[in-house]
């Protein structure tokens, strides 16, 4: 059974440019969180997302983020005009529609963003 | 707010030599306390996930306790290859989000 898929696993953009961050679920799995991770710092959430809805964007920067999760493929962040304070990694979690193990999220092993 | 607190933020230990973690947390209507272990360059992984005070779960050398104000990690003569960063998150109240702390970084020396 395949994990939270990510990719890519590093990239890097200049100032200016956008990054696009895509997750796969693992198989089953309708909710994806994504979280952001800097140097120093512990995970801090952005959103939850389950298909086609944002269900809780409270974590997400006002301007230049924004993600999704379409009824077919995978969910994107999608981060336009980067600037060097993006530089971080960011990571996917999902979680099954009904976990009768309670609310655990499984990661994946996070995309790297750089900014130059 | 929610809050969810870590310490030590980081631990040498000798191989062989115990310890606990402790993580304490101020979320109302707590839903479950969680544990994960984040090695350098990797994303967590899920270790464990307590409900109700008094609960205990085992991992090989690790175990995970609770009580109504804070959770502890018991690492019970540990190995090299135990030294990573341990997170504990408490879900957010209405929500499947996790609120997680800064972390321990653990290191455990041979």
């Amino acid at each position: 059974n395949a994990g939270v898929m990510q990719n890519p696993r590093h990239l890097v953009r200049r100032r200016g440019q956008e990054a696009r961050l895509r997750c796969s679920p693992m198989k089953g799995h309708s909710h994806v969180y994504w979280y952001r991770q800097l140097p120093e710092e512990g995970l801090k959430f952005m959103v939850y997302l389950q298909k086609e809805n944002i269900i809780d964007e409270s974590g997400m920067p006002k301007e230049r983020f924004s993600a999704e999760f379409p009824k077919e493929g995978p969910s994107i962040l999608r981060i336009q005009q980067v600037v060097r304070g993006d530089s971080a990694a960011y990571f996917c979690a999902s979680s099954p529609l009904d976990d009768e193990t309670g609310n655990t999220i499984y990661f994946g092993e996070g995309s790297w963003l750089t900014v130059v | 707010e929610d809050q969810v607190t870590q310490s030590p933020e980081a631990l040498r230990l000798q191989e062989g030599e115990s310890s606990s973690l402790n993580c304490s947390y101020t979320v109302s209507g707590l839903r479950g306390l969680f544990w994960y272990r984040q090695d350098p360059g990797k994303g967590p992984e899920f270790l464990f996930t307590l409900y109700s005070a008094g609960e205990e779960k085992e991992k090989e050398r690790l175990k995970a306790t609770l009580t109504k104000k804070e959770s502890f990690l018991h690492i019970t003569a540990p190995k090299p290859e135990d030294s990573a960063t341990y997170l504990c998150a408490a879900p957010k109240p209405g929500y499947s989000t996790l609120t997680f702390g800064k972390g321990t970084m653990l290191l455990v020396s041979p």
